[in-house]
Parts: structure tokens; sequence; C-alpha cells
């Protein structure tokens, strides 16, 4: 049973080009949540999907960054016209019921630099 | 606002002694609390957790202390080894399993 994976591990943008990050979670696991790191800081909650549900995106900040998680395939964070202060480790994680029953398992991280 | 709290960036202890990590929170809400340890370049690997309604889960050399009324929560380890060296976050969930997470502490073991 594959682990939660992101693509790519690694993503250079120049400014104001788009990042796309996909997070396939574990298979049977239908709650997917994003977390971003900024240097030196822990893990910050951006939004918590279901299957094509956005169930809280509470830490989404309000311009260029939404997110999906369609009924057929990956989920996906997309953030348009990159400026430097996105760059950070994005991880995703999934859990297969929500968190208090299960917990949530950890992708690698989509490390986006942008120059 | 930081509603999780680990107050120590760092901390060395001697392969075979006792490691314990500290954490506090403010929002009485929680009711789920994680441990994960991370190392470099990859994703946060869950250690352990403790419900709201235990004060004391153990898994091994890992135990996870909570005291409600002091909303705090502490993760021993014993005895520590040298793979053990990593950042280790501690996370409380709010009821729709949203995390949020403390600053991190590294932890070194020393031979």
């Amino acid at each position: 049973n594959a682990g939660v994976m992101q693509n790519p591990r690694h993503l250079v943008r120049r400014r104001g080009q788009e990042a796309r990050l996909r997070c396939s979670p574990m298979k049977g696991h239908s709650h997917v949540y994003w977390y971003r790191q900024l240097p030196e800081e822990g893990l910050k909650f951006m939004v918590y999907l279901q299957k094509e549900n956005i169930i809280d995106e509470s830490g989404m900040p309000k311009e260029r960054f939404s997110a999906e998680f369609p009924k057929e395939g990956p989920s996906i964070l997309r953030i348009q016209q990159v400026v430097r202060g996105d760059s950070a480790a994005y991880f995703c994680a999934s859990s297969k019921l929500a968190v208090g029953l299960d917990e949530q398992f950890f992708g690698p991280g989509t490390r986006l630099t942008v120059l | 606002d930081q509603q999780v709290k680990q107050n120590s960036p760092s901390l060395s202890v001697q392969e075979g002694r006792i490691s314990i990590l500290n954490c506090d929170y403010t929002n009485s809400m929680f009711d789920y609390f994680l441990w994960y340890k991370k190392y470099p370049a990859e994703g946060p690997t869950f250690l352990i957790s403790i419900s709201s309604i235990k004060d004391k889960n153990e898994d091994g050399r890992f135990t996870v202390f909570l005291n409600k009324s002091a909303k705090h929560l502490s993760l021993h380890i014993v005895p520590s080894q040298p793979g053990d060296s990593a950042v280790y976050f501690c996370a409380a969930a709010d009821s729709w399993g949203k995390l949020q997470f403390g600053a991190g502490t590294q932890v070194v073991v020393t031979p």
C-alpha cells in the first residue's frame, strides 16, 4: 500500500508564473489536508478537502491560492502569479477518517522555490 | 495567533537518557493531540497520539502525557537513541481534523 505521494518534489517558478502541486492520498483515504511550512517555522494548515468538497479553507490566502480534490485523480493545490513569499515546503496529508479517529499520514512534500 | 507552542527550539540529550519534549496549547476545544517526527527533506511521520479523555498513552519507547487543566502535553522518549535525532512537532486537532502545529523542537542525541 503506497503512502501519500506528492509531485513534483521540487518546483522552481519565476515570479508571476503558476504553480501546480499534486497529492495522491493513500488508497482508501478520502480526507486530504494541505499544509505549508515556511523556513524556520512549523507547519501551517491551509485547507481540508474531501472528495469534490472543500470542508475548511480557513488557512488559505484569500487570493491566488485554490485547491481541489476531484472525484477522480489527485488533489491539486494551485498557486497563481507566484511571489517570492510563496517559497516554502507544501505538505499534503491524508486520512481514512477525520483526525480524532485516525491519524494523518504525510507525503514527502513539494519544495517550491520562486525566483 | 499561535495556538500550539513548543517553547524549546532545541534539545540535546545523551544516548540512553530520557528526552522530554514539551508543548502548550491555548484552545480548550482541541480534543486530540499528536506528535510527529520529521527528518530533513521528508514529510512528518506520525509517532503517537492521545485523546483528551486520557492523560497518558504509551507506545514502546514513546509516552505522551496530557494535562488538560494546564493545557500542556509532553512526549517522553526513553531510552533515547541516535536515530531519534530529528525535529519533533506537537499538533492539536479540532473537531474537523484540522491540525495546528507547534514550531517544532530539534532533538540531538549524542553518543
